[in-house]
């Protein structure tokens, strides 16, 4: 079975400057990765994905993450986080060859983001 | 497109009260999957339906449980009788697989208490 950690719980940031969220995953053959943003009271909102050829995706609103299957890892980046960029990240994995299709979500990481 | 509509989107209700949640996907999606949040076991599927047919249902907590997609436009998730345990953030989440990626999107939420 397949599992997502994101050793982070919290992390606070300033505005201006850079940021790194981690996630690793645990699952036998090549996953599908992505990252959703979960603002206070809102859904799911989707950043990015990753499903296969370059191992560095950019999604929406300047975030970009890199798939390293050397180190079962996917972390989120993003060179200058602004003030609205405070919310709840989550890293999924999706296993569609397994028949499963529901995704395997991490616990999250808050960010918080100091002016 | 409007996105997966859930409703409503706030619901109070007492202990041993029928609570029901809707959902409809966005237009073409043949996957519809249910998810649960809490603070304790995080994001949780509950079980998902592959043109209207119910796949994957093992998440389903227990009896009190149930969820019907009588068309493709239309889900419900149903709890009866309710308890304070109930009381979560459920989600309702629509896919396609399209070019052999899948990838899901998710409604605003429903967040249930339970008193």
């Amino acid at each position: 079975a397949q599992s997502v950690t994101q050793p982070d719980i919290h992390i606070t940031v300033s505005e201006g400057a850079s940021l790194e969220l981690r996630c690793n995953y645990s699952y036998g053959a090549t996953p599908y990765l992505f990252w959703y943003v979960q603002s206070p009271g809102q859904g799911l909102q989707l950043l990015l994905k990753y499903f296969s050829g370059d191992t560095l995706v950019q999604g929406i609103k300047g975030f970009e993450a890199e798939f390293k299957r050397s180190q079962s890892s996917f972390n989120l980046r993003k060179p200058s986080v602004h003030w609205s960029d405070a919310a709840e990240y989550f890293c999924a994995v999706g296993a569609l060859d397994t028949g499963r299709r529901a995704l395997t979500f991490g616990s999250g990481t808050r960010l918080q983001v100091q002016p | 497109d409007a996105g997966v509509i859930q409703s409503p989107r706030h619901e109070v209700t007492e202990m041993g009260q029928e609570v029901t949640l809707r959902c409809k996907p966005i237009s073409g999606h043949d996957y519809l999957f249910w998810y649960r949040q809490t603070m304790m076991r995080g994001l949780e599927l509950l079980i998902y339906f592959n043109n209207n047919v119910p796949i994957d249902d093992s998440g389903m907590p227990e009896d009190r449980f149930s969820a019907k997609m009588p068309n493709a436009s239309f889900s419900t998730l149903k709890i009866q009788p309710s308890e304070p345990r109930d009381s979560a953030v459920y989600f309702c989440a629509s896919s396609s697989r399209d070019g052999g990626q899948e990838t899901q999107y998710f409604g605003p939420g429903t967040r249930l208490l339970v008193l």
